[in-house]
């Protein structure tokens, strides 16, 4: 089944203990991207990658990181996390031009 | 800059009646692309529609109709006959297309602040 697979699902954590949230897909794709969710805000783009070793930064990258080692793998990494970073993360993936489908979403909770 | 927005925060409706979500965006593109995805309580996002700047036809898929308008930059969704399972946020998107790629979209998504639409039975 063509998918868009997060881990984990749910996460509390404590301020400054690193954390990474994996993505992984099986559609091949070239372009993946994350994405926080915030009620009130909609979503909006953390860092998205076009291809294997190439990543840039979306709108509120500050306190992201992210690699691209692998094309099926984009994980998202907190280096140090802080509550203002609770959220609801989503991964998503297209190939080149096409529509962006998501995973199922990761709820971080930051205390 | 782009930008989309959705006026409707919320929207209540009882079941079978019709519903319109409306949803306006703004760039200085002339190639690029709009999204309509639904986010039920379950919490994933799901597509529903993609639709290019080039293509001003409307588009039906069952219940669910999708009006293009570039004259008033809107790209506005219809239920027909709604039912309960319609209920769900319902995001608008943009993505402006990259011309150096072929067919473009490849850009991040620039989403509305969605719309949570209430089917009551």
């Amino acid at each position: 089944e063509a998918q868009v697979t997060q881990n984990p699902r749910y996460l509390i954590t404590v301020t400054g203990k690193k954390l990474t949230v994996t993505c992984s897909q099986n559609m091949n794709h070239e372009y993946m991207s994350w994405y926080r969710q915030d009620p009130g805000l909609g979503l909006r783009q953390i860092y998205y990658s076009m291809n294997v070793e190439v990543t840039d930064k979306g709108d509120v990258p500050e306190g992201y990181k992210v690699s691209r080692k692998e094309k099926r793998n984009f994980p998202l990494i907190l280096e140090s996390p802080s509550p203002n970073q609770t959220s609801l993360y989503f991964c998503a993936s297209s190939l080149t031009g096409g529509t962006q489908y998501f995973g199922p979403g990761t709820r971080l909770t930051v205390l | 800059a782009q930008k989309v927005t959705q006026a409707q925060t919320e929207i209540s409706v009882v079941e079978k009646e019709d519903v319109t979500l409306d949803c306006v965006y703004e760039t200085r593109d002339t190639t690029y692309y709009l999204f309509w995805y639904k986010q039920p309580p379950s919490g994933e996002l799901v597509f529903l529609i993609r639709r290019n700047s080039f293509d001003e036809q409307n588009e039906i898929s069952g219940r669910y109709s999708w009006n293009f308008q570039k004259s008033t930059s809107s790209f506005n969704f219809t239920i027909t006959a709604s039912q309960v399972v319609d209920s769900a946020v319902y995001f608008c998107a943009l993505s402006e297309a990259d011309p150096g790629y072929s067919g473009g979209g490849a850009d991040g998504l620039t989403f509305g602040k969605g719309t949570h639409l209430i089917i009551q039975p």
